[in-house]
């Protein structure tokens, strides 16, 4: 298997732009995790999914952020419209259970400018 | 509220130091700790973990974890650090559907 796949790797946007990054879990794999890096709030996870629907979303900062699964291959997280305080790597992760290793990708560095 | 503490900020040590970091949680019931590993410049990756069972735990590259139930803590040791150890340190603990991770401890290894 290839692993969590991320893309993009890297994201350079305008203020206000709306901004779509996409993961790929991990085959079989029941479990996806959003997360947000930032130096200054460290690694805050965003929401996760279980087979395909949100569980929690507690950690979604504002409405502007909303994130899909459409299936069990495939989701995104959208950030519209985009604000320079956005600016952040943002990690996608799959596990087998929620209580099990998590496995990352390798992020998105998202630059708003 | 559940949380997952890591005192030290940014550790800096010279090459065959040892190491330990600390990692603290308020989660009163049965619990799965982790600790991650993120290089410079890459993803997290898994360093150890704890289910049950021996409560020490030897990982990947000399790294091992001391699981003490009574003081709720988790702490990585390694008894001679590298500067390829160099990297962010991240625990994690899991209690029911909640996962949290702690805030990350910085390692800075001087050759």
């Amino acid at each position: 298997d290839a692993g969590v796949i991320q893309s993009p790797r890297h994201e350079v946007t305008e203020m206000g732009q709306e901004v779509t990054l996409r993961c790929k879990p991990i085959s079989g794999h029941d479990y996806l995790f959003w997360y947000r890096q930032t130096m200054m709030r460290g690694l805050e996870l965003l929401i996760y999914f279980n087979n395909n629907v949100p569980i929690d979303d507690s950690g979604m900062p504002e409405d502007r952020f909303s994130a899909k699964m459409p299936n069990a291959s495939f989701s995104t997280l959208k950030i519209q419209p985009s604000e320079p305080r956005d600016s952040a790597v943002y990690f996608c992760a799959s596990s087998f259970k929620v209580s099990g290793e998590q496995y990352f990708g390798p992020g998105t560095r998202l630059t708003v400018t | 509220a559940q949380s997952v503490s890591q005192h030290n900020h940014h550790v800096i040590l010279s090459e065959a130091a040892s190491l330990e970091l600390g990692c603290n949680y308020s989660y009163g019931g049965t619990v799965n700790l982790f600790w991650y590993v993120q290089y410079p410049g890459q993803h997290l990756q898994l360093l150890l973990k704890y289910f049950s069972g021996d409560p020490l735990v030897k990982g990947i590259k000399g790294f091992e974890a001391e699981f003490i139930k009574s003081k709720f803590s988790f702490n990585l040791r390694k008894p001679s650090v590298q500067w390829s150890d160099t990297a962010e340190y991240f625990c994690a603990v899991n209690a029911g559907n909640d996962m949290r991770f702690g805030a990350g401890t910085r390692l800075t290894v001087k050759p």
